[in-house]
């Protein structure tokens, strides 16, 4: 089966951190370009970050440039979101997506979204 | 960024009925458009991409159209496995981007 688990989530307090993955299988891995799309509680969704198929590109919203760092082991078919100085904005839950189609190596441009994970709840406050 | 607004924002109506959403672009995004379907608690599941393309498994009832800015997702008779929010998102450039949803609810 095809599918994207992420795991990581949690209560952390403003201005910490957290990292969050996301385990690919069913699926080769490193082919395709990843995404985080975040949705806030009661509200829509939000476009977070991307990683290129062989991990060398990367793209980021500019609401969490600079504090977000997403990377990706295409050994362990698993993709990171670290998260950094936390805002109680950044409150929502995150999911990993897969693009449609295969890319090519460095291509992290934008696609719809075919594969999604259950997402994982992260809880900024103090 | 793109700006994607979709309307309306909610609609009641029944089972068997005729629903359009629609969904416009701050620019034309030549039909990277696509469309998905959220259950609460659930992940969005996509619906139609590139526009008019229906994504496998996906209920011939669904459909989509349109071009340039302004695009339609149309459900030809309603069922009750229906009911849920429908989002439009361009991939026409980064990043992507989403209209506000449009919840379809039981009148």
């Amino acid at each position: 089966e095809v599918q994207l688990v992420e795991s990581g989530g949690g209560l952390v307090q403003p201005g910490g951190s957290l990292r969050l993955s996301c385990a690919a299988s069913g699926f080769t891995f490193s082919s395709y370009v990843i995404h985080w799309v975040r949705q806030a509680p009661g509200k829509g969704l939000e476009y977070v970050s991307a990683i290129s198929s062989n991990g060398g590109s990367t793209y980021y919203a500019n609401s969490v440039k600079g504090r977000f760092t997403i990377s990706r082991d295409n050994s362990k078919n698993t993709l990171y979101l670290q998260m950094g100085s936390l805002r109680p904005e950044d409150m929502a839950v995150y999911y990993c997506a897969r693009a449609l189609n295969i890319a090519v190596a460095a291509y992290v441009g934008n696609d719809a979204f075919d594969i999604w994970g259950q997402g994982t709840m992260v809880t900024v406050s103090s | 960024d793109i700006q994607m607004t979709q309307s309306p924002s909610s609609l009641s109506t029944s089972v068997g009925d005729r629903v359009t959403i629609t969904c416009r672009a701050s620019q034309s995004i030549n039909n990277h458009l696509n469309w998905y379907q959220q259950k609460p608690g659930k992940a969005p599941k996509l619906l139609i991409y590139a526009a008019s393309n229906l994504q496998s498994g996906v209920p011939s009832r669904f459909s989509g159209s349109g071009s340039g800015t302004d695009y339609t997702l149309t459900i030809s008779s309603l069922q009750p496995e229906d009911f849920a929010t429908y989002y439009c998102q361009q991939s026409y450039s980064t990043p992507a981007t989403f209209g506000q949803g449009t919840k379809v609810e039981i009148k």
